[in-house]
């Protein structure tokens, strides 16, 4: 059965500094790999996805992720990060039929 | 396209009652998807339709659940005899599956608090 851990619970990093969420999975074939985030009060929004091809994908917001194979890992990353950033962030692997969710890592933003 | 829309948005009720609540799928979309989220968690998955056929259910689902997505349109979930432990948020999502592919989109949820 697949599964997503997130080994950060909080992070917390300066307005203007740069970011990256871990996020490790574990499927038997090619996964499918996601990113959501989730801002107080809101619904969960996709920043981007993996299917196949390129390894290094955008999403929205500036974000970026890389799927690397060899270590199970799908980091999501942003060079420079703004408060309104601050949110929960959640990494998910497929396939389609069944998503699987990590327990997500809270962001906070130091102005 | 106005989006994956459920309702209520919050619920209130004491243990015991029965509680349904609905979800409008985005209109093109050919599956959809239960997931219930409790604090500082993620979303867990609970089940899922392939147009109104339901093909998987989550051990999570006690025989108290139950979901239904008649004519393939809207969903309905069903919690009978509500416990304190079914208090959560209750989301719904739905995605275009083309050649085995899709991302899911979320609506806002359905919070239930069971006093």
């Amino acid at each position: 059965a697949q599964s997503v851990t997130q080994p950060d619970i909080h992070i917390t990093v300066s307005e203007g500094a740069s970011l990256e969420l871990r996020c490790n999975y574990s499927y038997g074939a090619t996964p499918y790999l996601f990113w959501y985030v989730q801002s107080p009060g809101q619904g969960l929004q996709l920043l981007l996805k993996y299917f196949s091809g390129d390894t290094l994908v955008q999403g929205i917001k500036g974000f970026e992720a890389e799927f690397k194979r060899s270590q199970s890992s799908f980091n999501l990353r942003k060079p420079s990060v703004h408060w309104s950033d601050a949110a929960e962030y959640f990494c998910a692997v497929g396939p389609d039929d069944k998503i699987i969710f990590g327990k997500g890592t809270r962001l906070h933003i130091l102005p | 396209d106005t989006g994956v829309s459920q309702d209520p948005r919050h619920k209130i009720t004491k243990r015991g009652q029965n509680v349904t609540f609905r979800c409008d799928p985005i209109s093109e979309h050919n599956r959809l998807y239960w997931y219930r989220q409790t604090l500082g968690q993620g979303p867990e998955f609970l089940t899922y339709f392939q147009n109104e056929a339901q093909l998987e259910k989550s051990r999570l689902l006690s025989d108290r659940f139950s979901a239904e997505r008649p004519k393939g349109s809207f969903s309905t979930l069903e919690i009978q005899r509500t416990e304190q432990g079914d208090s959560a948020m209750y989301l719904c999502a739905s995605s275009l599956i083309i050649a085995g592919v899709g991302e899911l989109f979320f609506g806002e949820g359905s919070r239930l608090t069971v006093l």
